[in-house]
């Protein structure tokens, strides 16, 4: 049972590049979410999908789009990447919106 | 918007300590959670609260949602090295999560 992965691991972009992150959840989980995790603070929401076919704004969305391509995976993307985006990326999941199950992270670097 | 104030920010103890944290916030939750994360990890669920008031533990770990809604602490017993992680809280209200800047703590053995 892999829960929740992600790819890539490490991406290192210059400014002005654009990229996706996958996530995908193996647990039949209706939620999914996007964090971003920079040192010293808390995980901060990006985006988030309650079901399949739905995608909504968090804390921090600027800069970001997402798409739930089915009820396994949801990507996010970074259009036009800015050093201020340069953060490690949590995908999570979650089958009630309360207890939510976190993927490895992607550690992203921008130039 | 809702923040959390997560107390205090690193422990260095000694294996066999017992520890305690706490997270404190202006605005009410109806979910505390507690996660620990491992270098180079995504976090992991430790503890979920539901009710104002409540108390669970989980092995060692026991948590507490505040009667206020607006606070809850975690506490470890008898502390061991793998104990060592960063371990944050998280409130929840509705759809939206909130999560605490993290304790790091480090268990010298």
């Amino acid at each position: 049972n892999a829960g929740v992965t992600q790819t890539p691991k490490f991406q290192v972009l210059k400014t002005g590049q654009s990229m996706t992150l996958q996530c995908a959840q193996d647990m039949n989980h209706n939620s999914m979410y996007w964090y971003r995790q920079d040192p010293g603070m808390g995980l901060r929401l990006i985006y988030y999908s309650a079901s399949e076919g739905t995608t909504d704004k968090g804390e921090v969305p600027n800069g970001y789009n997402v798409s739930r391509l089915n009820k396994r995976e949801f990507s996010l993307r970074l259009e036009s990447a800015a050093p201020s985006q340069t953060s490690v990326y949590f995908c999570a999941s979650s089958a009630t919106g309360y207890e939510q199950y976190f993927g490895p992270g992607t550690r992203l670097t921008v130039t | 918007g809702q923040q959390l104030n997560q107390s205090p920010q690193s422990m260095f103890i000694q294996e066999g300590e017992d520890v305690s944290m706490n997270c404190t916030s202006s605005s009410i939750f109806n979910t505390w959670l507690w996660y620990k994360q491992d270098p180079g990890e995504g976090p992991v669920l430790l503890i979920a609260l539901y009710k104002a008031g409540e108390l669970t533990s989980n092995g060692r770990l026991t948590a507490q949602f505040g009667i206020t809604r607006k606070d809850s602490f975690l506490n470890i017993s008898a502390s061991i090295p793998s104990d060592v992680g960063i371990y944050f809280c998280a409130g929840r209200w509705n759809n939206d999560m909130r999560f605490g800047a993290g304790t790091r703590l480090t268990v010298k053995p």
